[in-house]
């Protein structure tokens, strides 16, 4: 099993980013899927969540990126993505993609909010 | 949601045995709470150790083992090794909603 990420990068206050997460080796369709976000202050924070496709692909997020981040998947492509609107200076992160039980972890990638 | 808490940092010995503890503002840590336990080296990913209390991954090795006691989720290793030294960090889910605790840096010495 492999999570690959992308998509991070540096952004100004306001702007949006999209985060890919490609697996290989298991059905992100199939499996409860997570982005969770680190920072040197503050840790991990876990930043929500999808169910499997048989249970409505249901989507929960954090109180601090409810309303301005995105969860979605192209199951074709087995893909999960974050996209990130209206970000803020405390969004710098690292973002990981992880599955079920924690068990495997995206390599994370670097987003960067400053202007 | 509550906040969850852990141990700053702790040393050990090699070859010795010690207790990272995790947490909760709102009470004691139950099975309920799905608590998870995992290891972070500098520059990598984190990797999962135990998950719902006491489950090991397959590449969880023996000397770790996960518990409840005294309202809270322990983490204890049994004869520390070298590479054991490491960020460890645990987890609480609030009705599907996960916290993190701030991590118990760990140093064999």
């Amino acid at each position: 099993v492999q999570l690959e990420n992308s998509g991070g990068g540096w952004v100004k206050p306001g702007g949006s980013l999209r985060l890919s997460c490609v697996a290989s080796g298991v059905s992100l369709s199939d499996t409860w899927v997570y982005w969770i976000r680190q920072t040197p202050g503050k840790g991990l924070e876990w930043v929500g969540r999808m169910k499997r496709k048989t249970e409505g692909a249901t989507v929960d997020y954090a109180a601090p990126v409810k309303g301005r981040f995105t969860m979605s998947r192209e199951d074709s492509e087995n893909i999960l993505y974050l996209q990130m609107n209206n970000v803020e200076t405390e969004d710098t992160a690292i973002y990981f993609c992880t599955t079920a039980t924690f068990a495997y972890w995206g390599q994370g990638t670097l987003v960067a909010v400053s202007s | 949601q509550g906040v969850v808490t852990q141990e700053s940092s702790v040393t050990v010995s090699p070859g010795g045995t010690v207790a990272l503890t995790c947490g909760s503002s709102t009470g004691p840590v139950t099975s309920d709470h799905y608590p998870y336990w995992m290891q972070q080296k500098p520059g990598q990913a984190p990797r999962t150790l135990i998950y719902e209390i006491s489950k090991r991954h397959s590449w969880t090795p023996a000397r770790f083992s996960g518990s409840l006691l005294g309202g809270k989720a322990v983490l204890t290793l049994s004869g520390a090794q070298a590479e054991d030294e490491a960020d460890y960090h645990c987890s609480v889910s609030y009705n599907g909603y996960v916290v993190f605790g701030g991590g118990t840096k760990l140093t064999v010495l």
